[in-house]
């Protein structure tokens, strides 16, 4: 039961590089996200995806880029890296977001970027 | 706008002191309230739910309590293992066709022997 992984686990890259920070779920699950989290400002969301080639911003989308062509994958691409985007990654997937009942969103383990 | 704020930051508890975490929230209509636990280097995991006014759930020395605009998250007895940080998070009802999340940014517990 693998769940949902990132990777890398660690990067560290230099200003103006292109980086991509990938996400698998095994669950099937509809929903995708990606959330950075920052001292002193928890968790944001940068992009979600409701379902294979259906993607949106969330709060805090500048400078990032996604798709999804397949259910399971959902990758976050840094076109031109600055350090205001080092950060910790995180992906989350959860069933989906229809009805009045709560959907929880499990988290993977997370991906520590350092953009020198 | 939805709010969400956890206090304290931190708390230090000796091993067996009861205490507890608390969440405020505003919320155009609440969808659910949840509770995540992180270990450090790791990614939230997940707790709990609360639905409604008056919800109660338990799982081993911790239990989530929700009102109409806060939650706490008792900790009963707690072990060095209780150690973490402790997200509570808001689902709007209202969220633009998809289960948004707005976190709080997290008390950080210390259990010592």
């Amino acid at each position: 039961d693998a769940g949902i992984t990132q990777s890398p686990r660690y990067k560290i890259t230099e200003t103006g590089r292109q980086v991509t920070l990938m996400c698998h779920q095994t669950w099937s699950h509809s929903y995708m996200f990606w959330y950075r989290q920052d001292l002193g400002h928890g968790l944001r969301l940068i992009y979600y995806s409701a379902a294979a080639d259906i993607t949106d911003k969330g709060e805090v989308p500048d400078g990032y880029v996604v798709s999804r062509s397949k259910t399971e994958n959902f990758p976050l691409t840094l076109e031109s890296a600055t350090r205001s985007q080092t950060s910790v990654y995180f992906c989350a997937s959860s069933r989906s977001s229809g009805g009045p009942v709560a959907d929880t969103q499990y988290f993977g383990p997370g991906t520590r970027l350092t953009v020198l | 706008e939805d709010q969400v704020t956890q206090s304290p930051e931190a708390l230090r508890l000796q091993e067996g002191e009861s205490s507890s975490l608390n969440c405020s929230y505003t919320v155009s209509g609440l969808r659910g309230l949840f509770w995540y636990r992180q270990d450090p280097g790791k990614g939230p995991e997940f707790l709990f739910t609360l639905y409604s006014a008056g919800e109660e759930k338990e799982k081993e020395r911790l239990k989530a309590t929700l009102t109409k605009k806060e939650s706490f998250l008792h900790i009963t007895a707690p072990k060095p293992e209780d150690s973490a940080t402790y997200l509570c998070a808001v689902q709007p009802m209202f969220s633009g066709g998809y289960n948004k999340l707005i976190f709080g940014a997290g008390t950080r517990l210390a259990v010592h022997p």
